[in-house]
């Protein structure tokens, strides 16, 4: 079982660069979220997607876009990345009914 | 909105059972789960709460209080591989069901 599948797992940007952290997941998810967590600190909500064809804001959602590609996909944009966006990036899926909410194993991010 | 406190960090001998408390605010949540994250990995599930009272699962239970608005995991027989960061987190009603978690406390376990 894939579960929740993230790529890259490592990458290192220039500042002002762009890219975009791609997720799936194969076990039939409503709702997927991207995360970042800093280091010695907990998971901050970036966006999240209830449904196919829906998104919206989390905790700290400036400086990047997302798109609920189907119900599979969920993908993470920085459209210009700053060093302020350095930190490991995850991917999670859960239920609609079910709140346990299955990670993938990360992307770790460093903008210089 | 809704928020999550609990402690840094917790520091507990091998065999000895540890309490890591998870106070929390919201207009209306399904539960509260509990995390572990060891060093370099990914959140895993431990634990859910949807209604009042303790949910046993081996070594690790949870309790929730809806009015006290608390909630703990408690594990026992500790064993260094519990050496790891532990967060709570609540699903709430709105919102499509975004879940947000505390800071984490970090468990530190000696010999």
């Amino acid at each position: 079982n894939a579960g929740v599948t993230q790529t890259p797992k490592f990458q290192v940007l220039k500042t002002g660069q762009s890219m975009t952290l791609q997720c799936a997941q194969d076990m039939n998810h409503n709702s997927m979220y991207w995360y970042r967590q800093d280091p010695g600190m907990g998971l901050r909500l970036i966006y999240y997607s209830a449904s196919e064809g829906t998104t919206d804001k989390g905790e700290v959602p400036n400086g990047y876009n997302v798109s609920r590609l189907n119900k599979r996909e969920f993908s993470l944009r920085l459209e210009s990345a700053a060093p302020s966006q350095t930190s490991v990036y995850f991917c999670a899926s859960s239920g609609t009914v079910n709140t346990e909410a299955f990670f993938g194993q990360g992307t770790r991010l460093t903008v210089v | 909105g809704q928020s999550l406190e609990q402690p840094s960090e917790v520091t507990a001998v091998e065999g000895a059972i540890v309490q890591i408390n998870c106070t929390y605010q919201t207009s209306g949540f399904y539960g509260l789960s509990w995390y572990q994250q060891h060093d370099g990995g990914a959140p895993t599930f431990l634990s859910y709460n949807a209604l009042d009272g303790l949910e046993e699962t081996g070594r690790f239970s949870s309790f929730l209080s809806r009015s006290d608005s608390y909630g703990y995991l408690l594990l026992q027989e500790l064993q260094m591989k519990d050496s790891a960061s532990y967060f709570c987190a609540i699903r709430g009603h709105t919102g499509g069901f975004k879940t947000i978690f505390g800071a984490g406390t970090r468990l530190f376990v000696k010999a």
